[in-house]
């Protein structure tokens, strides 16, 4: 199975800062296809997770564009350019590559300092 | 507007089943393939099973093999996972989740608020 490992685990951040968060998999994450199936999903405290972008950079509808997605292969990063109060939450990456199963990362848990 | 609504959590104690339910609305629900995801106390996110739009497909994870049974009722636009042999590492909130269209490797897209298994003698 793909494994998924993000870095931080915890990021405090300052309103109004950038935060980053990293993803890295176990293997490549290239499909066959060609397309790389890695999605980041926001889970906020009390509510149901939310897709905030899929196929590595595509923002779903509705999600701010102060949100970002980039990466390649194995190597992913979600970034945030200006964090609000309503980011906090727990972000997770996901990967549907190599399906089943689909595996997430463990979370990244952002607060605000 | 997507709705997910999950219920059929409760407490019970090892070895017992339950039966949890997730009724859709607000997309045509015979069309898409759908998902179970669970998270344990403290812990990630964590894949449980996924049914075919016709369920004629089913996946599930290791850790459920044997035990879980995901199915759906299109008539009535709901989504089932039957538990069965439950053992305290089951406890987590249970979401249902609404596979993405068009390619089943982009996972899910809409999630449910999630209902919770607590397994405990």
């Amino acid at each position: 199975d793909v494994v998924l490992t993000q870095s931080p685990l915890s990021l405090p951040v300052t309103l109004g800062q950038p935060a980053s968060i990293s993803c890295r998999s176990s293997q490549s994450l290239v499909h066959s296809d060609g397309n790389t199936y890695l999605n980041w999903f926001q889970h906020r405290p009390g509510q149901s997770p939310w897709r905030l972008i899929y196929k590595v950079s595509n923002r779903d509808l509705g999600v701010p564009d102060r949100f970002s997605g980039s990466g390649s292969g194995t190597d992913f990063t979600l970034k945030i350019s200006r964090v609000e109060a309503e980011d906090v939450g727990v972000y997770y990456c996901m990967q549907g590559t190599h399906w089943p199963p689909f595996t997430f990362g463990q979370g990244t848990k952002l607060e605000i300092k | 507007q997507i709705q997910l609504v999950e219920s059929g959590g409760g407490v019970l104690q090892p070895g017992r089943s339950l039966r949890l339910s997730c009724a859709a609305s607000g997309f045509t629900f015979s069309d898409y393939g759908m998902h179970w995801v669970r998270q344990a106390p403290g812990k990630g996110l964590e894949w449980v099973a996924l049914i075919s739009y016709d369920g004629t497909n089913k996946y599930n994870a290791d850790s459920v093999k044997g035990r879980f049974t995901i199915s759906r009722d299109n008539s009535k636009n709901t989504l089932y996972l039957q538990m069965n042999s439950l053992r305290a590492e089951d406890t987590a909130v249970y979401y249902c989740a609404k596979a993405a269209p068009t390619v089943t490797a982009l996972g899910m897209d809409v999630w449910g608020q999630g209902t919770t298994v607590t397994v405990s003698s």
